[in-house]
């Protein structure tokens, strides 16, 4: 069973607007954490926001937010007015907390975002 | 601005001549993974160093191997690369291994052709 699921291959949005990229996660680990990478066309692998899973508060950053909803098990990232330049892939990821394996990033499939002017 | 440094940006190399990637760093983070990424897939770990400690993964094919001389200089050697080692590599570093918090910071990759 995979461990992040991106149910969105592609997403359009406009400019300006906000948009929601889906995440769900599957661990048996109480202790757990939860990234979102943007990778634009160029390639780079940019962090954008983390989530702890004991973290009771949604994290932000700028115009980044995660809804996380630990007990569905999602960890959706959410855009606010959208910006041309957030045209790119977007990855979620997850660090399992209580194994040997929990250096290793287990990324979803990923999502590629579109942003109309 | 400290930084992972990837070159070069873009490598051609010929069906199984040697080619070599090369990943720097300033950040002076204990941890560098390297990641191949086929197109429009999520990266795939190959390996990673803790500090002098080289950590294989199971299905990281023996024709990728890895060079870590210092703590700012990791090279990726492919021995004899095949059409389908065809891929954007990706560096990354962390402080640590198991600082869950901590976000591995990527280079800008090498996206290699092979003819």
């Amino acid at each position: 069973a995979q461990k992040i699921t991106q149910t969105q291959p592609g997403m359009f949005v406009q400019e300006k607007e906000a948009v929601t990229l889906d995440c769900t996660y599957d661990t048996s680990d109480q202790s757990y954490g939860l990234f979102w990478y943007k990778q634009p066309s160029s390639g780079e692998m940019i962090f954008l926001i983390y989530q702890g899973s004991y973290d009771e508060q949604n994290a932000t950053e700028g115009r980044y937010s995660l809804n996380f909803q630990k007990a569905r098990k999602s960890a959706n990232l959410v855009i606010s007015a959208s910006q041309l330049g957030d045209s790119a892939m977007y990855f979620c990821a997850m660090r399992e907390g209580e194994r040997d394996s929990s250096y290793k990033l287990i990324f979803g499939s990923g999502t590629r975002l579109l942003v109309r002017p | 601005d400290a930084m992972v440094i990837q070159n070069p940006r873009y490598q051609v190399t010929q069906f199984g001549k040697p080619v070599t990637l090369s990943c720097s760093q300033t950040l002076n983070h204990n941890v560098m993974y390297w990641y191949q990424q086929k197109s429009s897939q999520a990266p795939k770990l190959l390996f990673h160093y803790y500090d002098k400690d080289f950590n294989n993964e199971a299905d990281t094919p023996d024709n990728f191997q890895s060079r870590r001389p210092n703590t700012s200089f990791c090279f990726l050697d492919i021995r004899s690369p095949g059409l389908g080692d065809a891929a954007m590599y990706l560096c990354a570093t962390s402080r640590d291994r198991y600082e869950g918090n901590q976000p591995q910071h990527f280079g800008d990759g090498t996206r290699l052709s092979i003819l």
